[in-house]
């Protein structure tokens, strides 16, 4: 089964870096995935399409602060310089066909 | 600039049925399959349907099949989302979203419409 693992909760410092994770399931560490933030009380926004191998292609307007890399089943998305409105929640996503899998998202607080 | 905007949602009793609408500009609206995602109160991202490029290939999540219908209008560059049998769980607000060239993962989002389902 495709699944997705996110940590709930994560804190970093003003312009400071913070690493955050999202792990495939067994049997799925070739996929891709993508990273979406949401902040407070807005729509999501795609941030980046990361490969397996750590290979990106980011949306529209997307900091160079934002990027990601890969490790196994491990999917990364670094933001570095940390800024206040980079607090939000930020979710992973993969696919396979005929369906679509979020992971369970994580809130990222800016300390 | 890609632009997609919801509409439709609203209160509707245990039961009952809503049409959602998304109205997309800013690029060609036939080429990119559409997704529907929806979002429960303080909750994550859940997928719930994608309809391909030319409409035929649809595409659900378990736990609306059978309930909702994905359909787009190509001639007038809307995505639609007939969601009946609704449910207290079904309430979520429901965002339009574009995927990429491959019909993989959504890229562009809207903004959302808010379904409630209660009596």
């Amino acid at each position: 089964q495709l699944v997705l693992t996110q940590s709930p909760s994560a804190s970093a410092s003003l312009g400071a870096s913070v690493k955050l994770t999202c792990t495939l399931s067994s049997g799925h560490s070739s996929h891709g995935i993508a990273w979406h933030q949401q902040q407070p009380e807005k729509g999501p926004r795609f941030l980046m399409k990361l490969n397996s191998d750590g290979s990106h292609s980011k949306g529209d307007g997307i900091p160079d602060r934002f990027s990601g890399s890969s490790s196994g089943a491990e999917r990364y998305l670094t933001i570095s310089s940390l800024q206040s409105e980079d607090e939000a929640d930020y979710y992973c996503q993969t696919w396979a066909t005929g369906i679509r899998v979020f992971g369970g998202g994580t809130k990222l607080t800016v300390l | 600039e890609v632009q997609l905007l919801e509409s439709g949602g609203g209160l509707v009793q245990p039961g009952g049925s809503l049409r959602l609408s998304c109205a997309a500009s800013g690029f060609t609206f036939s080429s990119y399959a559409m997704t529907w995602v929806r979002q429960a109160p303080g909750r994550g991202l859940e997928w719930v349907s994608t309809v391909g490029g030319g409409g035929d290939d649809k595409y659900y999540a378990d736990s609306v099949k059978g309930r909702f219908t994905i359909s787009r209008d190509n001639s007038k560059n809307t995505l639609f989302l007939q969601v009946s049998s609704l449910r207290a769980e079904d309430t979520a607000v429901y965002y339009c979203a574009k995927d990429d060239s491959g019909g993989s993962y959504s890229n562009h989002w809207g903004q959302g419409t808010l379904v409630t389902v209660s009596s």
